[in-house]
């Protein structure tokens, strides 16, 4: 079975920052990765689908690359909003999360 | 709008079955797989499995087979996941997604608890 890991496991940020997670697979079986994005008591919300496509409504400054077995996402400048848990997705296997909270 | 809503939370006692329910609107039910995807208080996500509502034909995560079904009523539009021999373990928020895993899961119903609880 292919094993996600995402790192950092706890991202500590302020409003404005330029933020970087890194999904790594076990081993490289497409680029069909995908990026959710989860608030507390919410269902997730897909943020980037295919490594790179901005899913519709995701605002801008969202952003993800890679591919093989290496992927990111990148957040230009951090917003209130973003604070939350961000999952990659890849095939059947999500990642173990990388929570984003206030610094 | 497109949506996909969940039954309501649900309370068994291990050794008994559940059945959660996803009704679809504001698309064409038959046209996109319906994932179930499991999380545990605190815990990551868990795909347990998918259903194509058009054929009926599905897959299960292998820790899922046997214990798992999936089917679905294309005339109301509902697809439904019924977990059997529930355990303590199973205690989750049970989601169901819309879209092949592989295109990323654009819609997702509210969420399901079920807690097993002797």
């Amino acid at each position: 079975d292919i094993q996600m890991t995402q790192s950092p496991s706890t991202l500590s940020a302020s409003v404005g920052d330029r933020v970087t997670i890194t999904c790594r697979a076990s081993q490289s079986i497409s680029s069909w990765l995908a990026w959710y994005q989860q608030k507390p008591g919410k269902a997730p919300k897909l943020l980037i689908y295919k490594a790179s496509s901005l899913e519709s409504g995701v605002p801008s400054r969202f952003s993800g690359s890679g591919s093989g077995t290496e992927f990111t996402l990148t957040i230009s400048s951090l917003q209130p909003d973003d604070f939350a848990t961000y999952y990659c997705q890849l095939g059947v296997t999500f990642g173990p999360g990388t929570k984003v909270d206030i610094k | 709008q497109v949506q996909l809503v969940q039954s309501g939370a649900e309370v068994k006692k291990p050794g008994a079955s559940v059945k959660v329910s996803c009704k679809a609107s504001g698309y064409t039910f038959t046209s996109y797989d319906i994932n179930w995807v499991r999380q545990a208080t605190g815990q990551g996500l868990e795909w347990m499995g998918w259903m194509n509502p058009n054929s009926g034909n599905t897959g299960y995560a292998q820790k899922f087979q046997g214990r798992v079904t999936m089917t679905r009523n294309t005339s109301i539009s509902t697809a439904y996941m019924e977990l059997s021999s529930l355990r303590s373990e199973d205690t989750a928020v049970y989601y169901c997604a819309r879209g092949p895993p592989i295109d990323g899961m654009d819609v997702w119903g509210q969420g399901t608890t079920v807690t097993v609880s002797s």
